[in-house]
């Protein structure tokens, strides 16, 4: 069973750092793994979705990569800014599965 | 484009009383997901359905129940309320379940049941 594992559950940082949020995840034999962002009471926006033979995708500052041979996927954020804060899930949509499995997330917080 | 749209957005219950919450989509999606969040604990998988006239249990189906008539709709229902099922729903749907097609998510149905 495929299991997903988001580390920190929480971060804060200053405006204008660079960061790194992490998730691995324990199958490797995965078709994709999703990014999410989850602003306060609202549902989840895909922010970028990287398949099983992609090594990363970008999308204006956000860079998601990923390494199924030791099970990570790390999405870096340049140069943060207060409008980043929000919850950030990945999921991973394991091989010959409907379903993705959801990290818990986690919370950022930039601070002007 | 509504993408994914449901209703309602707040909902009080009271024990012992039944609900539908209502989930369609616009985007000629086939997959559609049923999700509860509570806090700290993540996303946990209720029902799904790849296609009209097929669903299936997910992670925690008891106490629920679904169907898919439509491409477009895919209503969750609850029978009798508890208040374990305090909780936000969130509806999500994408198009085959493919390796290229990201998952798209309504805003969530908050419920509280008392």
């Amino acid at each position: 069973k495929q299991e997903v594992t988001q580390i920190p559950a929480a971060l804060s940082v200053p405006e204008g750092e660079n960061l790194v949020l992490n998730c691995s995840f324990t199958d490797s034999a995965i078709y994709n793994l999703q990014w999410f962002r989850q602003d306060p009471g609202k549902g989840l926006t895909s922010l970028l979705l990287i398949q099983s033979s992609q090594r990363e995708q970008t999308s204006g500052r956000l860079n998601a990569s990923l390494d199924k041979s030791s099970g990570r996927s790390t999405l870096y954020i340049a140069a943060s800014q207060p409008g980043d804060s929000a919850t950030y899930l990945c999921a991973a949509l394991s091989g010959g599965s409907y379903i993705p499995t959801f990290g818990r997330g986690t919370s950022l917080i930039v601070h002007p | 484009n509504a993408g994914v749209t449901q209703t309602p957005k707040f909902r009080i219950l009271k024990i012992g009383q039944s609900m539908t919450l209502q989930c369609t989509q616009d985007m000629n999606h086939n997959y559609m997901y049923w999700y509860r969040q509570d806090p700290g604990m993540g996303l946990k998988l209720i029902y799904y359905s790849v296609g009209a006239g097929i669903t299936d249990k997910g992670e925690v189906p008891n106490g629920y129940n679904v169907s898919r008539s439509t491409t477009e709709d895919f209503p969750l229902r609850l029978e009798l309320a508890a208040p374990s099922q305090t909780s936000v729903y969130f509806c999500a749907s994408s198009y085959l379940g493919g390796s290229n097609q990201p998952q798209h998510f309504g805003d969530g149905t908050r419920l509280s049941i008392l």
